[in-house]
C-alpha cells in the first residue's frame, strides 16, 4: 500500500529565501507525481506534473525533482514571496488515474 | 478555457438526509474523479468515472455513489448523511491518453456541513 509523507509539516521563512519541500513515498511503482498548492478553504491548484520517466520539471520559480529509486520528490521554490504562502501537497499517480496524497506542508512566507 | 466547476459551493444538511453534488469538467476532459478532504484524514479518493463508467473506487461505504453523464459532467450522492461526512468534496478532471496519465485539475470544492 502506497504511503506518502511530507516533511516538514509546517515551515515559516522570511521573504526572498529559497526553500525545499519534501515528499517521500514507499512504493516506487508510480506513473507520475503532481505537486499542488491549496489556499485555505479552496481547491487544489496544479503546479507541476512529473511523469515517471522524467527527473525534473520547472515552471518559473518552481522546480520539482523525482527520484523513484529512493522514493523521493522535492519541490524547490526560489526567492519566496508572501503570495507563496499556502499548503503544498504532493499526489502520486499509480496504475490507475487516482492520486494518493501526502498530508501537506503548510508554508508561511513572512514579509 | 473554463476550469472545473462545482456546485453548490456550500451545503448544510442534517443527519439522515441525502445530498447530491455536481461537477463539470474542463471541456474535452473525459475523466472525473472525486476526493474527500477532512482535517483528520486528509485527501482521500472516492471514485473515478470515465466514459460514463466507474473505473476506480476508493474505500468508502456504499452510501457514497456517483455517476457520469454523456457530456462528462458528474454527480456524487451521499445518502443517510452522518456527522463524519462533513468535509470539503473536491472534483478533478483530466484528459486520458493511451499509455499516459495526465495532469489533474481540481475544482474549488463543495463544503458540506452535516448537523
Amino acid at each position: 500500500k502506497q504511503e506518502v509523507t511530507q516533511i516538514p509539516a509546517a515551515l515559516s521563512v522570511p521573504e526572498g529565501e529559497n526553500l525545499v519541500l519534501n515528499c517521500s513515498f514507499t512504493d516506487s511503482a508510480i506513473y507520475n507525481l503532481q505537486w499542488f498548492r491549496q489556499d485555505p478553504g479552496k481547491g487544489l491548484t496544479s503546479l507541476l506534473l512529473i511523469q515517471s520517466s522524467q527527473r525534473e520539471q520547472t515552471s518559473g520559480r518552481l522546480n520539482a525533482s523525482l527520484d523513484k529509486s529512493s522514493g523521493r520528490s522535492t519541490l524547490y521554490i526560489a526567492a519566496s514571496q508572501p503570495g507563496d504562502s499556502a499548503t503544498y501537497l504532493c499526489g502520486l499517480g499509480g496504475a490507475t488515474n487516482k492520486l494518493i496524497f501526502g498530508t501537506g506542508t503548510l508554508l508561511a512566507v513572512q514579509p | 478555457k473554463a476550469g472545473v466547476t462545482q456546485t453548490p459551493r456550500y451545503l448544510i444538511k442534517t443527519r439522515g438526509q441525502q445530498v447530491t453534488l455536481s461537477c463539470s469538467p474542463i471541456s474535452g476532459h473525459r475523466s472525473v474523479s472525486w476526493y474527500q478532504q477532512t482535517p483528520g484524514q486528509g485527501l482521500q479518493f472516492l471514485f473515478e468515472y470515465f466514459s460514463e463508467t466507474q473505473r476506480n473506487k476508493g474505500n468508502f461505504p456504499g452510501r457514497f455513489s456517483g455517476r457520469q453523464f454523456s457530456n462528462s459532467r458528474s454527480e456524487m450522492n451521499v445518502s443517510t448523511l452522518e456527522l463524519g461526512d462533513s468535509a470539503l468534496y473536491l472534483c478533478a478532471s483530466s484528459r486520458v491518453l493511451a499509455g499516459a496519465y495526465n495532469e489533474q485539475f481540481f475544482g474549488p470544492g463543495t463544503r458540506l456541513t452535516v448537523l
